[in-house]
């Protein structure tokens, strides 16, 4: 059975790092892209990046400015997103989904992540 | 890159249609990349696809759901609208240089 599993909810502190974690199962992980979307409370969906197959090239949006990168660990079929400097406005349900090379759509998707920026 | 433009809601009797629209611009929807999907979100829940490549459907996915797209629009349409179909609804294009944008929005209410 294909499935993404994402770690549990964070609270962090204005400034402060988070890394959330995705772990597939069900099949091979290096050979599709990894991606990950943020919705804020009653916001809709925003996408952040991509982890490419090779695991060795990423690709994110603009609106972050380099705080995002996504980062992947072979050996546990598991895809990071780490977010730095972390501001209020980042809080917010983030999730990880799969994407077959060249198909343009993403399933299945992880659970979901609460991520509450808060001092 | 901006959000795809979504109307914020929609609303039809159940056995009615409801169409979406989405509309992005040269650089994404109307790039010719063919590759719109559509996402279904149910209060608490993770999306489900349920268009890929603007028109196509998923196994699973009934056939009441379908897509299409006109220059720098997509649309969805929903066939014979049932109560389970009340959700939200976001589009999603790729955006060029392996990026994608998805749309705002679109809270569906069966009436």
């Amino acid at each position: 059975q294909v499935d993404l599993v994402q770690s549990g909810t964070e609270v962090k502190t204005p400034g402060a790092s988070v890394r959330v974690s995705c772990k597939s199962s069900g099949f091979s992980f290096t050979k599709y892209y990894t991606h990950w979307m943020r919705q804020a409370p009653g916001q809709g969906l925003e996408w952040m990046g991509v982890i490419f197959p090779s695991g060795d090239a990423t690709s994110y949006a603009q609106n972050f400015s380099g705080r995002v990168s996504v980062t992947r660990e072979s050996s546990t079929s598991t895809v990071y997103m780490e977010l730095t400097s972390l501001r209020s406005d980042d809080t917010a349900v983030y999730y990880c989904a799969r994407e077959a090379p060249y198909t343009g759509w993403f399933d299945p998707w992880g659970q979901g992540t609460l991520v509450t920026v808060s001092s | 890159q901006s959000a795809l433009t979504q109307p914020p809601s929609a609303s039809g009797s159940p056995g009615q249609s409801v169409t979406i629209s989405c509309t992005g611009t040269s650089s994404d929807v109307g790039g010719g990349y063919n590759f719109v999907s559509w996402y279904q979100q149910h209060p608490g829940k993770a999306p489900k696809v349920i268009i890929y490549e603007v028109r196509k459907r998923p196994s699973g996915v009934p056939d009441r759901f379908s897509g299409s797209e006109s220059g720098n629009t997509a649309s969805l349409t929903i066939s014979g609208l049932q109560a389970e179909d009340e959700a939200d609804y976001y589009c999603c294009s790729y955006a060029d240089r392996s990026k994608y944008v998805f749309g705002s929005g679109t809270k569906v209410t069966v009436l």
